[in-house]
This record gives structure tokens, C-alpha cells and sequence, in this order.
């Protein structure tokens, strides 16, 4: 069965430090990957989504990039945090005409 | 663009009553369309989804959901909550089955409290 990794679960950081969050899909192959945001109130905003290696697509300008250096890892980094990039950030995948499932979440404080 | 409306950001109701959680969505074609729970801290779970056929779904946990066109509604129902249901409840609608190129566009999700 297919299995979602993200981690870490919950990660504080000081404004300016750089950022990296990763998330992994076991038992699948040549998965669609997302990230999306979730911040206090609202629902989820798409971020960037993915359909192999090296193929990433921004739904948002921002202070954040992705990257798919293998097939299954899907990563979400920043240079320089700000203050707005604190949230919840989840990473989705889909195969074919599947719907997204999941990860657990990333809860990112920034101070 | 497509977007999805939850009208009810909070909804109490006892245990063992029926709930109902309300989306209506837009979007220029035959959507397909979720929906996901969210347990506090967690990631989301799919529910149930809609993507052709028959416009009464059902999912996991008991609920169902009944897409009506006319109305660009997908209400999620449940004849009788269980304390364990309390959370967020989320209605998505996609451009494809698995999100494709665009993902999902979400609502802003419906708190469910439960009370005793």
C-alpha cells in the first residue's frame, strides 16, 4: 500500500533562517507530488505541484520554492523565512485518476 | 476560476443527531469533488469523492454525500454523529480526479463540534 512521509512535524524557526521541509510516497510510482499551505482560518492553498523529476509548478509568487530531485521526494525550501510563512503545510500526492491523500503536516512557527 | 463556498464556519450539533455540512462550488464544467476531515494537528483524510454516476456517494465512517447539479451543491450528511466526528471538515473540487495541473481548490473548511 502506498505510504505518505513528511517531516518533521512541527518546526520553529527565527525570522531569516533558511527552510527545508521533505516529504516522501512509498509504494507508488511517477506520482503527482503538492505542497499546499494551511494557515489559521482559511482553507488550503495550493503552493507547487509536481508530475516528475525535476517538473515543478508555482500556483503562488512567494518567499518559497520546491524541488523533486527523485521520483518520489518532493522538498519545500526557503532562503529567507518571513514572518508570513508560518502555517501548516501538507504535501499531497495522486496517480492517475486517483484523488489526493496526505501527509501529516508540517506546523511551522516563525519568530 | 473554480472556487468552493462552506457557509457554516462552525456547527454544534449533539451526538447521535443527523448533521449536514453545506458546499456549493463554481465551476464552468462537470467538477469532480471531495471531501476531506481534518483531525486537529493532522493531515487530511478523503471522506468520499464524486467523479461521474450516481450523484448520492457514499464514503467512509458513514457519511454520504449527494451531488446536485442544478444547485452546484455537494452536501455532506450523516445520519448520526458520533463524538469521534468532531473536526474539520473540508469540500474540495478539481479539474481532474487526481487534481492535475491546478490541485484542488478547497473551502475554508466547517468546524464540527460535537456535543454530549
Amino acid at each position: 500500500s502506498q505510504t505518505i512521509h513528511q517531516w518533521p512535524a512541527t518546526l520553529v524557526q527565527p525570522v531569516g533562517s533558511p527552510l527545508s521541509l521533505e516529504c516522501t510516497v512509498e509504494g507508488t510510482s511517477n506520482p503527482n507530488l503538492y505542497w499546499y499551505r494551511q494557515a489559521a482560518g482559511r482553507g488550503l492553498q495550493l503552493l507547487f505541484y509536481s508530475v516528475g523529476i525535476g517538473q515543478i509548478s508555482s500556483e503562488v509568487p512567494q518567499n518559497l520554492s520546491a524541488s523533486r530531485p527523485q521520483d518520489r521526494q518532493f522538498i519545500l525550501s526557503s532562503k529567507k523565512l518571513l514572518l508570513s510563512d508560518s502555517g501548516f503545510y501538507l504535501c499531497a500526492w495522486s496517480v492517475r485518476d486517483q484523488p489526493q491523500h496526505f501527509g501529516d503536516g508540517t506546523r511551522l512557527s516563525i519568530l | 476560476a473554480q472556487s468552493v463556498t462552506q457557509p457554516d464556519i462552525h456547527i454544534t450539533v449533539s451526538e447521535g443527531a443527523s448533521l449536514e455540512l453545506r458546499c456549493n462550488y463554481s465551476y464552468g464544467a462537470t467538477p469532480y469533488l471531495f471531501w476531506y476531515v481534518q483531525s486537529p494537528g493532522q493531515g487530511l483524510q478523503l471522506l468520499l469523492k464524486y467523479f461521474s454516476g450516481d450523484t448520492l456517494v457514499q464514503g467512509i465512517k458513514g457519511f454520504e454525500a449527494e451531488f446536485k447539479r442544478s444547485q452546484s451543491s455537494f452536501n455532506l450528511r450523516k445520519p448520526s454523529v458520533h463524538w469521534s466526528d468532531a473536526a474539520e471538515y473540508f469540500c474540495a473540487v478539481g479539474r481532474y480526479s487526481g487534481g492535475g495541473a491546478d490541485g484542488l481548490t478547497f473551502g475554508k473548511g466547517t468546524h464540527l463540534i460535537i456535543q454530549p
